[in-house]
């Protein structure tokens, strides 16, 4: 079956700078790719996706990027921000399933 | 941004009651899943549906059940709890008019069983 690695776990960055957060996954059949975003205590929200056809997606201070030969995509968030902060987790969609990564902890620091 | 709703989002419980999860949206989703999420974050998808009378197991086994006789209503229900199914449980719904997965989620139950 699918699977998806997400890296880094953590990361720290300062306000202003720019967080990558890198993807990949393991089956070709996968055909979409959204990112969410979870603050504490709540559910996860959609930020953005991207489907398999297309390369790249923006979004004001995010973006995502697919590189389908290499089977890996990343988000890219720019001019980072306090509220920022949260749990971020990729997923890819195959069978009407989304298989999602572990997730990676973002801290602006101000 | 869809309406997708979970009670309660929290609940203390013994061990070996019986517990119903509710989880309901108002969008007329076809599609719902029930995720776990265990304390290092990761989702783990438990059970799903593509419409009413509809059900499957997901990938990681669970011991819960669910039920799809409306289309805005899909509880989750344990039987015998334990204080292995301490955990948050997330469910999510897709639209019918959607050509991806996108999966809106609700705000999660915190369980734990004592």
């Amino acid at each position: 079956g699918e699977n998806v690695e997400q890296h880094p776990s953590t990361l720290s960055v300062q306000e202003g700078d720019s967080a990558v957060i890198k993807c990949t996954y393991s089956d070709s059949a996968s055909n979409y790719f959204p990112w969410y975003k979870q603050e504490l205590g709540k559910g996860p929200q959609l930020i953005i996706d991207i489907r398999s056809n297309v390369g790249e997606k923006k979004d004001q201070r995010i973006a995502v990027t697919l590189n389908k030969t290499a089977k890996h995509f990343s988000l890219h968030i720019t001019e980072t921000q306090p509220e920022d902060s949260a749990v971020y987790f990729c997923a890819a969609s195959i069978w009407n399933k989304l298989v999602f990564g572990a997730g990676t902890i973002l801290r602006v620091k101000s | 941004e869809a309406d997708i709703y979970q009670t309660p989002r929290y609940l203390v419980i013994g061990t070996g009651k019986k517990i119903t999860l509710e989880c309901s949206q108002t969008m007329g989703h076809d599609k719902m899943y029930w995720y776990q999420q265990d304390p290092g974050m990761e989702l783990h998808l438990i059970h799903y549906s593509y419409g009413v009378n509809s059900t499957e197991k997901g990938d990681l086994s669970s011991e819960s059940t669910v039920s799809r006789i409306r289309t805005e209503h899909f509880p989750l229900t344990l039987e015998s709890a334990r204080p292995s199914h301490t955990s948050q449980y997330l469910c999510a719904s897709t639209p019918r008019t959607s050509g991806n997965n996108e999966q809106f989620f609700g705000p999660g139950t915190r369980l734990t069983v004592l």
